[in-house]
């Protein structure tokens, strides 16, 4: 049961570039989220899914999209990079008892 | 809306003393769950302790116990015996109950950096 995992765990990238960031749960959970956090802000809510085919987003979806087409990963794409996107990364998935599992993070620069 | 509020941004505490992180949240649902992560310095995101609103009964988790006070809005987390591994960044989230649309994501607090002196 390897819970939560994200790919990769270090990017750097320039702007203009598009990237994918994976994420993938073996706990069969309907719930996905992604959060950025940066210095002095906490984590805030990019996009979520409430099941596969049924995305939406939440506190700071621009620049970001997202697709669900398993139960089990929840990818997230940049389409065109900029240095305001650099942050570190979480993918979270919840279970119907409410608690919330977090993925290892990725670390994204974006120069 | 709702909100969460951690007004430390920063506190110390002694080895084997204890320590309490305050936080404060604002939500006009009544029933609802409250959640401290830890998140050292490997940025993983380690839960600590969750609380259900409608449990009076404060929950603990070894040298970790919450004062849950629901009329003021407030659950502080108190670290008992502080330890060198304490040491990391704690967040203070809220979840609604209700399992549909952004209601099941948390809302986060800024996070109290948590130093722990030998």
């Amino acid at each position: 049961n390897a819970g939560v995992t994200q790919t990769p765990k270090f990017q750097v990238l320039k702007t203009g570039q598009s990237m994918t960031l994976q994420c993938a749960q073996d706990m069969n959970h309907e719930y996905m989220s992604w959060y950025r956090q940066d210095p002095g802000m906490g984590l805030r809510l990019i996009h979520y899914s409430v099941g596969a085919g049924i995305t939406d987003q939440g506190e700071v979806p621009n620049g970001y999209n997202v697709s669900r087409s398993t139960t089990e990963d929840f990818p997230l794409r940049l389409l065109s990079a900029a240095p305001s996107q650099t942050s570190v990364y979480f993918c979270a998935s919840v279970g119907r008892a409410d608690t919330q599992y977090f993925g290892p993070g990725t670390r994204l620069t974006v120069l | 809306a709702q909100t969460v509020t951690q007004s430390q941004p920063e506190m110390s505490v002694q080895e084997a003393e204890t320590v309490t992180l305050s936080c404060t949240y604002d939500t006009s649902e009544s029933d609802y769950y409250l959640f401290w992560y830890k998140q050292p310095p490997s940025r993983q995101m380690i839960l600590v302790i969750r609380q259900e609103a409608y449990k009076q009964q404060n929950a603990t988790e070894n040298r970790f116990s919450v004062n849950f006070q629901k009329a003021a809005k407030s659950f502080s987390l108190k670290i008992s015996d502080s330890q060198l591994g304490d040491a990391a960044m704690y967040f203070c989230a809220y979840r609604s109950p209700y399992y549909g649309g952004s209601q099941g994501n948390l809302i986060f607090g800024k996070g109290t950096k948590l130093s722990v002196k030998p």
